[in-house]
């Protein structure tokens, strides 16, 4: 069946520090691509998305890649910071509604 | 524009106990959705509402059962609860634009609820 792999945290960074969080979907057919955000306490937030091939999400200074080629669409984020710990979903759309989600990598930002 | 809404924020069952966990949306949204989120398991979907008066089985029912009582509300309830119930749910909406493929979905706060 379908299915979203992510990386296992949690993830300790230093404030400034490069973020990468990787994230594989199973290969049947043409997913929509999803990052979610959760914070303490929150339900989840669109980080960013992309929906087809070699398609670009960005926002707040994260972004991923729809690779194809590697089923793969790895969060990442040059120079993180505190206020960005929380817990990252990736998420596939596949058909009629039904969201698969990974199971989550909690980051952890030290000052 | 409250987005989406879930009541209550915390409730503490004892087995065998009843309950209905509430959902609104304000958005228009014709898609509505109930997760239950457990530790290193992600978000799994328990059932979902493509329109108002329809409503499917997702990858975890078995426990469960909805109602999507008009557009905006849909409602989630354990008619006799679980410990493997215990956990945190959420509602979540989207509009779907007809096609099948959805877009966003924008989620609520959550319920934690714990099963003795």
């Amino acid at each position: 069946g379908n299915s979203v792999t992510q990386m296992e945290g949690p993830v300790t960074l230093s404030e400034e520090a490069f973020l990468t969080i990787n994230c594989t979907y199973t290969a049947t057919g043409y997913p929509s691509l999803f990052w979610y955000v959760q914070y303490p306490g929150e339900g989840l937030q669109l980080l960013l998305k992309a929906t087809k091939a070699d398609d670009k999400g960005s926002n707040k200074g994260f972004e991923a890649t729809y690779r194809k080629e590697t089923t793969s669409f790895h969060l990442e984020k040059g120079s993180v910071q505190v206020s960005d710990s929380a817990v990252y979903f990736c998420a596939a759309l596949y058909n009629f509604n039904k969201f698969y989600f990974g199971s989550g990598t909690k980051l952890n930002v030290k000052p | 524009n409250a987005g989406v809404t879930q009541t209550p924020k915390f409730q503490v069952l004892k087995t065998g106990q009843s309950m209905t966990l509430q959902c609104a949306q304000d958005m228009n949204h014709n898609s509505m959705y109930w997760y239950r989120q457990d530790p290193g398991m992600g978000l799994r979907l328990i059932y979902y509402s493509a329109s108002e008066g329809t409503t499917d089985k997702g990858e975890v029912p078995n426990g469960y059962n909805v109602s999507r009582l008009n557009k905006r509300e849909f409602s989630l309830r354990l008619e006799s609860a679980a410990p493997s119930q215990t956990s945190v749910y959420f509602c979540a909406s989207s509009d779907d634009p007809g096609t099948g493929f959805t877009d966003t979905q924008y989620f609520g706060p959550g319920t934690r609820l714990t099963v003795l």
